[in-house]
């Protein structure tokens, strides 16, 4: 059973387009998150969301929205979509925030032409 | 600012030599030090927590250790398999949506 899985794997789509993706968890955690890796291969943290709390690293344009419709779900929107936000993106989830051991799904990687 | 530094970028091997990597860290009040390994086209997995300095954990050919600056992972007799990125994090102790920080990683191949 796959314990965090995300959808699409692939999105190949136009600048200026607005996309979702879907982001689930089976493990009963509280606490889910968005994470960017970028061409360099490097993660930055984008959100946290805890218990209806969303935590947003300032350094994250305002396009991108997460909507948690449950707690086994972080989907990600992007809006007006940019080349720079071509990166490969992760949805992890936690037991609980802060120091817990972070699990990621298999990444979501995004082509914006 | 959390900061975590590894070292060395890449790193070749042959089978069976044994070597370590190295994650530097400046933050403020530690809450953990996570390893984590990713292969090419695959999100992290989950290698190992360290709380303490001192502290210290195994799996199979590969051990993490950790004192108040810095942790490493070391690699006893390599294989071909465990040729992969290694990443370490922390978790961020403030303006980074309390998520982890990473290093850039080591991408170690093991050559058979």
């Amino acid at each position: 059973d796959t314990a965090v899985s995300q959808t699409p794997k692939y999105l190949v789509t136009q600048m200026g387009n607005d996309k979702s993706i879907k982001c689930e968890q089976n493990l009963g955690h509280d606490t889910m998150y968005w994470y960017k890796q970028d061409s360099k291969k490097f993660l930055k943290i984008m959100f946290s969301y805890n218990n209806k709390e969303l935590i947003i690293n300032e350094t994250v344009p305002n396009r991108f929205s997460p909507k948690s419709p449950d707690k086994a779900h972080l989907n990600l929107h992007i809006n007006s979509l940019e080349l720079g936000d071509s990166a490969v993106y992760f949805c992890a989830s936690s037991l609980s925030a802060g120091e817990e051991t972070q699990y990621f799904g298999p990444g979501t990687r995004l082509l914006v032409l | 600012e959390d900061q975590v530094t590894q070292s060395p970028e890449a790193l070749r091997l042959q089978e069976g030599e044994s070597s370590s990597l190295n994650c530097s860290y400046t933050v403020s009040g530690l809450r953990g030090l996570f390893w984590y390994r990713q292969d090419p086209g695959k999100g992290p997995e989950f290698l190992f927590t360290l709380y303490s300095a001192g502290e210290e954990k195994e799996k199979e050919r590969l051990k993490a250790t950790l004192t108040k600056k810095e942790s490493f992972l070391h690699i006893t007799a390599p294989k071909p398999e465990d040729s992969a990125t290694y990443l370490c994090a922390v978790p961020d102790s403030g303006g980074g949506a309390d998520g982890l920080t990473f290093g850039k990683g080591t991408h170690l191949i093991i050559q058979p």
